[in-house]
């Protein structure tokens, strides 16, 4: 089992559309959770973090975290082509010393105009 | 935001031959970096994560010798692959944590893209 599985996809939604990208974790122990959006090419570019249960909300992104179901979420609402790119799910404990970030394969978003 | 400069942002070099790779914290002490790699469609891959004036940490299956890690400043570290093989080229990203900085926040580099011929 993956340590951070995400759905490859592509998820494909219209301009305007909500699009929702969903996150699972193995280590329960995981306490840091980080959605980075990273265009082709580019290093990834932090959107979002979240260390409690329930949503966090910035602009047109929420993150919903549940750590008794081991997953985080990243709603992206009015999405824009701009938001075509790779969305990357990463989490990180915080009482080993280890402050290095798993990451999962990521879901690549296309915006369709 | 804190900026980090990694440089080059691609290279093409030759089988055998070694490459330097400099990740720069711009404003703020790096108290430390890591080296993460990521081949086509594929996620990061931590490789080693390294302390300011102490040796480099890798994680399982990468070879040190091959590469190596230095974090000599607070504000510089540098990846040398040695020896570099086709099946070493690949998108390197270095990324730094630093005191004051936001809790786990993390600041990427620019990657660099290693094709070795």
């Amino acid at each position: 089992q993956k340590e951070v599985e995400q759905n490859s996809g592509p998820l494909s939604v219209p301009e305007g559309a909500i699009a929702s990208l969903n996150c699972t974790y193995s280590d329960r122990g995981s306490q840091s959770f980080f959605w980075y959006r990273q265009y082709s090419g580019k290093s990834p570019e932090l959107i979002m973090s979240i260390y409690s249960n329930g949503d966090k909300e910035d602009g047109r992104f929420t993150a919903q975290l549940n750590k008794a179901s081991q997953y985080v979420s990243l709603l992206i609402r009015d999405s824009q082509p701009s938001d075509s790119a790779t969305y990357l799910c990463a989490v990180s404990r915080m009482d080993t010393g280890r402050r290095a970030l798993t990451f999962g394969s990521g879901t690549r978003l296309q915006v369709q105009p | 935001g804190a900026v980090v400069s990694q440089h080059p942002s691609r290279v093409i070099c030759k089988s055998g031959t070694s490459v330097k790779i400099e990740c720069r914290s711009l404003d703020f002490q790096a108290t430390t970096m890591f080296w993460y790699r990521q081949f086509p469609k594929k996620s990061l891959m931590l490789m080693a994560t390294s302390n300011e004036g102490s040796k480099a940490t890798y994680e399982q299956g990468v070879e040190k010798d091959k590469f190596l890690i230095n974090h000599a400043s607070l504000t510089l570290s540098t990846l040398t692959v040695t020896s570099a093989h086709p099946e070493d080229s690949s998108f390197y990203i270095c990324s730094a944590k630093g005191q004051g900085v936001s809790r786990e926040k993390l600041f990427f580099g620019s990657g660099t893209q290693l094709s070795v011929l």
